[in-house]
């Protein structure tokens, strides 16, 4: 099962921020909050990944609290292009750790 | 990020006859790879993982002799589904991950789309 909630859909203009929300109050002290998204018909693309601190690169920003039980994946000038289905994502450690998809959040990027 | 190619993309196959789907991890060494499939408008729903040489562990409810996966070296993986009916038909999408890190993100295929008619 998903350890994580987030809002069925969101919408953002093109160019401004979007700030994407997902709670995981679950969460134990050695799993990750990984963030991926998944353009209509395509395999699932990796965005960026946060255990306690903040992290950024050159596609997103990820927050997550002190208290890690919520974090927010920021897209500084979102595009058109940005369009898809997000999936926030707690995963443990070790190679074999599966990645267990819930459903997922619709951002559209509206012009 | 690195590179997993998937093949065939798009396949459709008569019921009753069998169909493989390969996964290759191009620029780096797949120790564990993940088979998922999706229906539409639904997410992705894990069938299995396999390690290099061992034996997939299927997800309950998955059944094994139906889902042949081979994971034989440490590029290639692949997915057999046999005696293929329509309900089969879906979108099948594999996932390889390298190293022993303890944070070592997966990468995706860009996906088959399975019909069967």
């Amino acid at each position: 099962d998903a350890k994580t909630t987030q809002p069925p859909s969101m919408d953002c203009a093109e160019g401004r921020a979007a700030n994407l929300p997902c709670n995981h109050s679950t969460i134990s002290g050695n799993e990750y909050v990984y963030w991926y998204r998944q353009i209509h018909s395509q395999g699932p693309q990796y965005i960026i990944h946060g255990l306690k601190n903040n992290e950024t690169n050159e596609m997103a920003s990820l927050i997550i609290t002190e208290d890690r039980k919520s974090s927010t994946l920021i897209l500084p000038h979102a595009t058109l292009r940005d369009t898809a289905v997000y999936y926030c994502i707690v995963r443990g450690q070790g190679g074999s750790e599966k990645l267990v998809f819930g459903k997922g959040m619709k951002l559209t990027v509206n012009p | 990020g690195a590179v997993v190619s998937q093949h065939p993309s798009r396949v459709i196959c008569k019921s009753g006859t069998s169909v493989k789907i390969e996964c290759r991890s191009l620029d780096f060494q797949a120790t564990t790879m993940f088979w998922y499939r999706q229906f539409p408008k639904k997410s992705l729903m894990l069938m299995a993982t396999s390690n290099e040489g061992s034996k997939a562990t299927y997800e309950q409810g998955v059944e094994k002799d139906k889902f042949l996966i081979n994971h034989a070296s440490l590029t290639l993986s692949t997915l057999t589904v046999t005696s293929a009916h329509p309900e089969d038909s879906s979108f099948y999408i594999c996932s390889a991950r390298g190293g022993f890190g303890r944070n070592t993100e997966a990468f995706f295929g860009q996906g088959t789309r399975l019909t069967v008619v």
